[in-house]
């Protein structure tokens, strides 16, 4: 199973918005929409911030939003605060119970 | 409040084997699946496999499907991995997750274990 595509690095000024994608094949994250994504500082274990494509977990900001498009998902931070900086990860269900995980983006705050 | 709490850092030779714990606590362990996603130095996420505490459905991911193990222990909410046959590639960060039934996101992890594997 190849990995999703992202790319490794965004950034972006405090207060902008920045948008990070990640591509698959129509047999993950363009078939099914089981898309999440992690945010993920350096040291400590990922957290679920966006899950099934668009849908927020609780207590997670609104400044994180989700959306796909045929078979590229897409992770919108708006409103960039210094505290964004971090690794972000998206994954997708891939069919027959497996997941896939995209490379990683580092998310730079200028 | 829910908790995964992984068990501590193994440091093992190559051709070992090495089995990781995960505990779980602050929910019905019976109705989510646990989830095995691994992170080598500097590298990304990778998912290994997961299992239902459900069903008992087991699905490994295809690079680790002839080297790992996952069982769970219901009476003891803990779910664990064996990893056969470890190679230096297999050095790596390994965290638990929680899994929702028929959905494919992580909403919960553990801290992670450090697994070395060196001569």
């Amino acid at each position: 199973q190849a990995a999703l595509t992202q790319p490794p690095s965004a950034s972006g000024s405090p207060g902008q918005s920045v948008t990070i994608s990640c591509t698959g094949t129509s047999g993950d994250v363009g078939g099914y929409d089981f898309v999440s994504w992690y945010q993920q500082y350096p040291g400590k274990a990922p957290q679920l911030i966006i899950y099934d494509v668009d849908k927020r977990p609780s207590g997670v900001p609104d400044r994180f939003s989700g959306s796909k498009s045929g078979n590229t998902a897409s992770l919108t931070v708006s409103r960039l605060q210094p505290d964004d900086e971090s690794n972000f990860y998206c994954a997708s269900y891939a069919g027959s119970n497996n997941v896939v995980f995209g490379g990683g983006t580092t998310l730079t705050v200028l | 409040q829910i908790h995964l709490v992984q068990s501590g850092a193994e440091v093992k030779k190559p051709g070992a084997s090495v089995r990781l714990s995960c505990k779980a606590s602050g929910y019905t362990f019976t109705t989510f699946g646990i989830t095995w996603v691994r992170q080598a130095p500097g590298r990304g996420l990778e998912w290994v496999g997961w299992i239902s505490a459900y069903d008992s459905n087991i699905n490994y991911g295809e690079k680790f499907q002839d080297r790992v193990i996952m069982t769970t222990d219901t009476d003891a909410t803990t779910t664990y991995m064996e990893l056969k046959s470890l190679e230096s590639d297999d050095t790596a960060v390994y965290y638990c997750a929680r899994v929702r039934a028929g959905s494919g996101f992580f909403d919960h992890w553990g801290e992670g274990t450090v697994v070395t594997v060196s001569s």
